[in-house]
């Protein structure tokens, strides 16, 4: 069984359109986050849901918000997408930071996004 | 701000052994994590170093020093599957993570 799961893998749209990305995770985990890597590989974390209550909300533009129906998925809803949207999206799950003991996260495949 | 800077890019021989650099600048934080991706593929966890000092894992250890605001990894009896990018990785405070700049190694024959 997959432990994480992101849907769709690929996605190609065009500038001004809205899209979602569902991510879903198995491993009864507390805490999910959503990340950005950019080409040059950099990873930044975007959002992280805990218990279905955002619990950071980095400085990303207010065109993303995370929807968390309960504490198995958190998708990634993006409006009017621009080119610099342009990258993959990785779902990642891990027990409570605050109780864990690795702080080990599982990531999803990602999604990569491509705007024209 | 966070910053965890590594070396872009590593090339090592087949059976030897390499370490990757991750130097940062944060307050504080709870540990040092490393993953590992390879092209196309998602981040993996390899370890783990809430404390100062080695932790080993099969062929792979990590080291952190916080005193140095350094750490690494090391890889011993490099095969050619740990070609890769690596990534450090810290926890500074509630959810928050950041990640390294990252590295790509490339192992040889």
């Amino acid at each position: 069984d997959t432990a994480v799961s992101q849907t769709p893998k690929y996605l190609v749209t065009q500038m001004g359109n809205d899209k979602s990305i569902k991510c879903e995770q198995n491993l009864g985990h507390d805490t999910m986050y959503w990340y950005k890597q950019d080409s040059k590989k950099f990873l930044k974390i975007m959002f992280s849901y805990n218990n279905k209550e955002l619990i950071i909300n980095e400085t990303v533009p207010n065109r993303f918000s995370p929807k968390s129906p309960d504490k198995a998925h958190l998708n990634l809803h993006i409006n009017s997408l621009e080119l610099g949207d342009s990258a993959v999206y990785f779902c990642a799950s891990s027990q409570d930071p605050e109780r864990a003991i690795t702080y080990e996260q599982y990531f999803g495949p990602g999604t990569r996004l491509t705007v024209t | 701000g966070q910053s965890l800077e590594q070396p872009s890019e590593v090339t090592a021989v087949e059976g030897a052994i390499v370490q990757i650099n991750c130097t940062y600048q944060t307050s504080g934080f709870y540990g040092l994590s490393w993953y590992q991706q390879h092209d196309g593929g998602a981040p993996t966890f390899l370890s783990y170093n809430a404390l100062d000092g080695l932790e080993e894992t099969g062929r792979f250890s990590s080291f952190l020093s916080r005193s140095d605001s350094y750490g690494y990894l090391l890889l011993q009896e490099l095969q050619m599957k740990d070609s890769a990018s690596y990534f450090c990785a810290v926890r500074p405070w509630g959810n928050q993570f950041y990640f390294g700049t990252g590295t790509s190694l490339t192992v040889i024959p």
